[in-house]
């Protein structure tokens, strides 16, 4: 089985640049999220998706950040602009379903490390 | 806010030695709670989950408590291996009605085995 895919590993930009990740998860997963982990911390969510619906996005700074599952398959996530805050790795996960029902483990992907210089 | 926490760092240990990683909770209404493992450059990998109305589950080589009196998750690992270096992370997630079933991580602990 396929792992999740996430494209590109490493992303370095300037401040108040645009920049998008991209996400596949595994086939058949229903529940996709997104999560920035910073330097020494542990992740956190950012948006979780369920097929192309959004489930929650109470910890997504929208004012400059964007996801979409437009398909209920792959996702973006976008940062528009980019502040020096925002350099982290940013991991995309899938589930079959919602968390916290045994069965419905959170695979990740490698993470797309972002440099914001 | 409430948050998962985790007492120690970095953990070293001797190869074959048992290792205990600790993790402290303070959101009582938490229902499920996880135990990842992540190498360097890799996103985390599933360990061991256990649910509240439990207080112990085993795995292969891992075993997680729950202590819910004091609001404590340990993970231990026996022999431990130099493939099990890496920093592992607890994680919770609220009751099952809560909306999102939102996982929140704790910092980490750096496991380290000395050859």
């Amino acid at each position: 089985e396929a792992g999740v895919a996430q494209s590109p590993r490493y992303k370095i930009i300037e401040k108040r640049q645009s920049v998008a990740f991209w996400c596949n998860p595994i086939s058949g997963h229903a529940t996709l999220y997104w999560y920035q982990q910073i330097l020494g911390q542990g992740p956190k969510l950012l948006i979780q998706f369920q097929n192309n619906g959004v489930v929650d996005d109470s910890q997504l700074p929208k004012d400059r950040f964007s996801a979409e599952r437009l398909k209920g398959v792959d996702s973006t996530l976008k940062i528009q602009p980019a502040k020096l805050e925002d350099s982290a790795v940013y991991l995309c996960a899938s589930s079959r379903g919602l968390a916290g029902v045994q069965g419905n483990e959170q695979f990740f992907g490698p993470g797309t490390r972002l440099t914001v210089l | 806010g409430e948050s998962v926490g985790l007492h120690l760092p970095t953990l070293s240990v001797q190869e074959g030695d048992n290792s205990i990683i600790n993790c402290a909770y303070s959101n009582s209404a938490s229902d499920y709670f996880i135990w990842y493992k992540q190498e360097s450059g890799k996103g985390p990998q599933f360990i061991i989950d256990i649910r509240s109305n439990m207080d112990k589950r085993q795995g292969q080589r891992v075993t997680v408590l729950l202590n819910k009196t004091v609001k404590h998750l340990s993970l231990q690992i026996a022999a431990t291996q130099p493939g099990d270096s890496a920093v592992y992370f607890c994680a919770e997630i609220p009751a099952p009605d809560n909306a999102g079933n939102m996982l929140t991580f704790g910092g980490g602990t750096r496991l380290m085995v000395k050859p």
